[in-house]
Parts: structure tokens; C-alpha cells; sequence
């Protein structure tokens, strides 16, 4: 089964730009979804088609995916966006999630 | 404002069955797939099962496969999951989550706030 691979926590100073990969076989052959999440709550989509922002997603978020490896880069990182980010995307109809990124903003 | 609220959880034996609903409110689900995603207590998302807007299309994940099926009314506005030969590692907060288009490619754009599965002797 396809697998997505997230590393388990990444840290980032306040105003800074955080980076979030997510691994998996071709994943640019396929479209990357991201996910952040906060304790208590339901995911919030906030990638879409590798690059897309839903409305009401701030500019500071953005993604890209090629090759193996889809990215989310969140730019000038502020407090709020300390949370649970995950990667998705779509193989064969099945839906893959990878395993989270917790993203602390120190 | 668009609202999915999940229903039907709760605490079953190993082996037994439930079946879990999803209303919307707020939006006509008919134009979209729609999915049920799980999380085990402090773990991460799982995708369990995502249906087309017309049903035409069905996914289950592996770990579900011939044991949950996934369904929808349109007329009611409404999805379903039933499950069958629950087990220990099914114990789960389980999401309704709306896909953006009507086949699921895209991304799930609106989730309800979970209904908890536990299963336990």
C-alpha cells in the first residue's frame, strides 16, 4: 500500500518561514492535499491541487509537490500556526494520509 | 453556514456493529464525494472510506475492507458508515469530511466534529 512519510516534529522561530515535507513514491505524479490541526479540534484544509489555498487560508501558507516530494511553507510563522500539520493525497481511490507534523513555533 | 454533525457512536462490544450518520446542514452534499476519517487517541488521521457524489465511485481502506460499508441518501442529505466486526484498533474519534469535487481527487474541504467509537469489553 502507498505510504506518505512526514517528519515527526519540525520547530520554527516567530516571523520565520517553516517548511513541512511530505515523502512518497512519484507523489508528483499525484495531487498533495495539507492539513493543519489543533489540539481539540478538526482538521482545517489548508492546500489543495499541490498549490491551492481555500478561501479564507492566509497567503503565508503555500505548497508545492514534485518528484517524490510535496512541501508546505508557511511564511512568516506566527503563534496560531502552532498545530498538527498532515500530508494527503489519493492512490488507486484509497486515501493516504502520512503520519502528522507537529509544528512548534518557540 | 455549512455544518456536517456525525451521530451513531458510542461503546460496543468486539465483533458487534454500528452505524454512523452524517447530516449536513448549510449545502446540498449531491454535487460531492464525501469521506469518514478516523483518529485513534493520540494518533495521527486515517482515511477509512470515501463514496463519489452519485455513489458510482467507492473506496475503503485496507484495514476496513469487507468489514465497513459506506453509503449516502441525497434526499436526506446524509452519509453512512456501517460497521461490522468491530475491534479493539477500530476505537476511534471518526470525521465526516466533504470532498471538494464529486470524485475524490481534491481535497476534503469541511469536516464535522466526530463522533467517538469504543470498542471494549
Amino acid at each position: 500500500s502507498y505510504e506518505l512519510t512526514q517528519p515527526p516534529s519540525v520547530s520554527v522561530s516567530p516571523g520565520q518561514t517553516a517548511s513541512i515535507t511530505c515523502s512518497g513514491d512519484k507523489l508528483g505524479d499525484k495531487y498533495a492535499s495539507w492539513y493543519q490541526q489543533k489540539p481539540g479540534q478538526s482538521p482545517v484544509l489548508v492546500i489543495y491541487q499541490d498549490t491551492k489555498r481555500p478561501s479564507g487560508i492566509p497567503e503565508r501558507f503555500s505548497g508545492s509537490n514534485s518528484g517524490n516530494t510535496a512541501t508546505l511553507t508557511i511564511s512568516g510563522t506566527q503563534a496560531m500556526d502552532e498545530a498538527d500539520y498532515y500530508c494527503q493525497t489519493w492512490d488507486s481511490s484509497t486515501g493516504v494520509f502520512g503520519g502528522g507534523t507537529k509544528l512548534t513555533v518557540l | 453556514e455549512v455544518q456536517l454533525v456525525e451521530s451513531g457512536g458510542g461503546l460496543v462490544q468486539p465483533g458487534r456493529s454500528l452505524r454512523l450518520s452524517c447530516a449536513a446542514s448549510g449545502i446540498t452534499l449531491d454535487d460531492y464525494a464525501m469521506h469518514w476519517v478516523r483518529q485513534a487517541p493520540g494518533k495521527g488521521l486515517e482515511w477509512v472510506s470515501g463514496i463519489s457524489w452519485n455513489s458510482g465511485n467507492i473506496g475503503y481502506a485496507d484495514s476496513v475492507k469487507g468489514r465497513f460499508t459506506i453509503s449516502r441518501d441525497n434526499a436526506k442529505n446524509s452519509l453512512y458508515l456501517q460497521m461490522d466486526s468491530l475491534r479493539a484498533d477500530d476505537t476511534a474519534l471518526y470525521y465526516c469530511a466533504k470532498d471538494l469535487s464529486g470524485t475524490y481527487s481534491y481535497g476534503m474541504d469541511v469536516w464535522g466534529q466526530g463522533t467517538t467509537v469504543t470498542i471494549s469489553s
